[in-house]
């Protein structure tokens, strides 16, 4: 049951490019949107999230656009730099009473090469 | 920055016994966690704990798991009779408040090994 899939495993892109990291869902319910980097050997980090009643959101370097209509959310880290070669999660929440619990991608390799 | 930390970083055991995985969440959230990560595998949630109570549990957390919060500041896991796939990196986590974004944060995690 992969109601939030990441179908690409790995990614590689220059210092300074765009890297673009993409994520797929199947559940309509869902209402948040978040990702997470995570290094090996540590806990996934909040990168930022997205509600669903919106389809971009800002921080910085990241972006993360969601099409509802075509149930797709993609990250994108601009410009790239060597310390941004991580894994990177999707995550989705569907919202209301005291849970909350994420769903994750399989997650997407991202490296950037110098 | 507050931070989510968690006790031991690696555990070895041997199958069939006890294992307390400790965590120490942001200290003014309100909901906890527990997720694990089997080797090469996704992030799988396990069970949430909210008010004193668990509010949701997966499939995954059958009898031999408990969690309980026996202060004002840890969070525990207990797997009472440990088998071979319960190998996995164990990640607290905790989030404030409801409404908002549910972010949650998450602890380095603990290595468990089952032997």
């Amino acid at each position: 049951d992969q109601q939030v899939k990441q179908n690409s495993p790995s990614l590689s892109v220059q210092e300074g490019r765009i890297s673009i990291l993409n994520c797929d869902y199947t559940n309509s319910m869902f209402d948040y949107f978040l990702w997470y980097k995570k290094y090996p050997a540590e806990g996934p980090t909040f990168l930022i999230s997205i509600s669903s009643i919106k389809d971009k959101n800002e921080d910085g370097r990241f972006t993360v656009f969601l099409n509802k209509s075509a149930k797709h959310l993609s990250l994108h880290i601009v410009p790239s730099q060597p310390g941004d070669s991580a894994v990177y999660f999707c995550a989705a929440s569907e919202g209301g009473g005291a849970t909350n619990k994420l769903i994750f991608g399989t997650g997407t390799l991202l490296a950037v090469q110098p | 920055e507050p931070e989510v930390t968690q006790t031991p970083s690696h555990q070895v055991t041997q199958m069939g016994q006890e294992v307390i995985l400790r965590c120490v969440p942001i200290s003014n959230h309100l909901y906890f966690y527990w997720y694990r990560q089997i080797l090469g595998q996704k992030v799988e949630f396990l069970v949430s704990f909210y008010n004193n109570e668990i509010s949701e549990k997966s499939e995954i957390f059958d009898d031999q798991f408990s969690v309980e919060r026996p202060d004002g500041s840890n969070f525990t896991l207990k797997i009472r009779s440990t088998k071979l796939e319960d190998s996995a990196m164990y990640f607290c986590a905790s989030r404030g408040t409801s409404g908002g974004a549910p972010t949650q944060y998450f602890g380095p995690g603990t290595r468990l090994t089952v032997l």
